[in-house]
C-alpha cells in the first residue's frame, strides 16, 4: 500500500543552523510528493511539491528533491529562523485522482 | 490569491447533536475533500468529492457522516450524532482538474470539540 514515515520529532535547532527533515515513501507508480507546513494555530500550507523522479521542489529556503531510488523527499532548509518553528508533514498522491496521503508529522522548534 | 475558507473556525457541541462545517473551495475547482487530525495525531482522509457525488471514502467515513454541495460554491460534511472521538480539527481542502493541477489546497481548519 502507499504510506509515508518521517523522522520522528521534536526537532530543536538554534537559529541560523542546517535542517533536514528524513522522509521516506513507499507507493505504487509514480506519486507526486509535498511538504507542508502547519503553524501553531494555523490550518495545512502547502510548502513545496515535485511531481517526477528527480525534481526539486524549493519555496522560502526549503528544497526537497524526489529520489525515487531511494524512495525519499527530505526537506532541507541551510539556515532556519525562529519564524520556521511549525509542524512539517511530509505527504503524497499516489495518483491525480487519489487523496493525500500524510506522514505523522514532525515538529520543530527554533531556539534564538 | 485565491484560498479555500471554511467556517466556523472552532465549534462546541454537545455529544449526540448534528454539527453541520461549512467549506468554499477555490472557485474554478471540481475536486473537494475532507480530512480530520484528531490532536497530536496525523492528517487522515475523510472523503473525496467530484461532479456532485463521493468518489472514495475512508473507513472513518460511516453512516453518521455525510457530503454535500448545496449550491455552487458550498461544500459541507455533516456529523449526525456526534461522538467524543469525532472532536478533532477538520479540514476541506480543494483541486483543480486542468492542465494537470494535482495540488490540493487546504482551508484554515474547524476545530470541532465535543463534549
Amino acid at each position: 500500500g502507499n504510506s509515508v514515515t518521517q523522522m520522528e520529532g521534536p526537532v530543536t535547532l538554534s537559529e541560523e543552523a542546517f535542517l533536514t527533515i528524513n522522509c521516506t515513501y513507499t507507493a505504487t507508480g509514480y506519486p507526486s510528493l509535498f511538504w507542508y507546513v502547519q503553524y501553531p494555530g494555523e490550518g495545512l500550507q502547502l510548502l513545496l511539491k515535485a511531481t517526477k523522479a528527480d525534481d526539486k521542489g524549493s519555496n522560502k529556503g526549503f528544497e526537497a528533491t524526489y529520489r525515487k531510488e531511494t524512495t525519499s523527499f527530505h526537506l532541507e532548509k541551510g539556515s532556519v529562523q525562529v519564524s520556521d518553528s511549525a509542524v512539517y508533514f511530509c505527504a503524497l498522491n499516489p495518483n491525480r485522482d487519489d487523496k493525500i496521503i500524510f506522514g505523522k508529522g514532525t515538529r520543530l522548534h527554533i531556539l534564538p | 490569491e485565491p484560498e479555500v475558507t471554511q467556517t466556523p473556525s472552532h465549534q462546541v457541541t454537545q455529544m449526540g447533536q448534528e454539527v453541520i462545517l461549512r467549506c468554499v473551495p477555490i472557485s474554478n475547482h471540481l475536486y473537494f475533500y475532507w480530512y480530520r487530525q484528531i490532536l497530536g495525531q496525523k492528517v487522515e482522509f475523510l472523503v473525496s468529492f467530484y461532479n456532485n457525488e463521493i468518489s472514495e471514502k475512508s473507513e472513518i467515513f460511516d453512516d453518521q457522516f455525510s457530503v454535500e454541495r448545496p449550491d455552487g460554491s458550498n461544500f459541507t460534511l455533516k456529523i449526525r450524532s456526534t461522538k467524543l472521538e469525532d472532536s478533532a480539527m477538520y479540514f476541506c481542502a480543494s483541486r483543480a482538474l486542468r492542465g494537470g493541477e494535482e495540488t490540493q489546497y487546504f482551508g484554515p481548519g474547524t476545530r470541532l470539540l465535543v463534549l
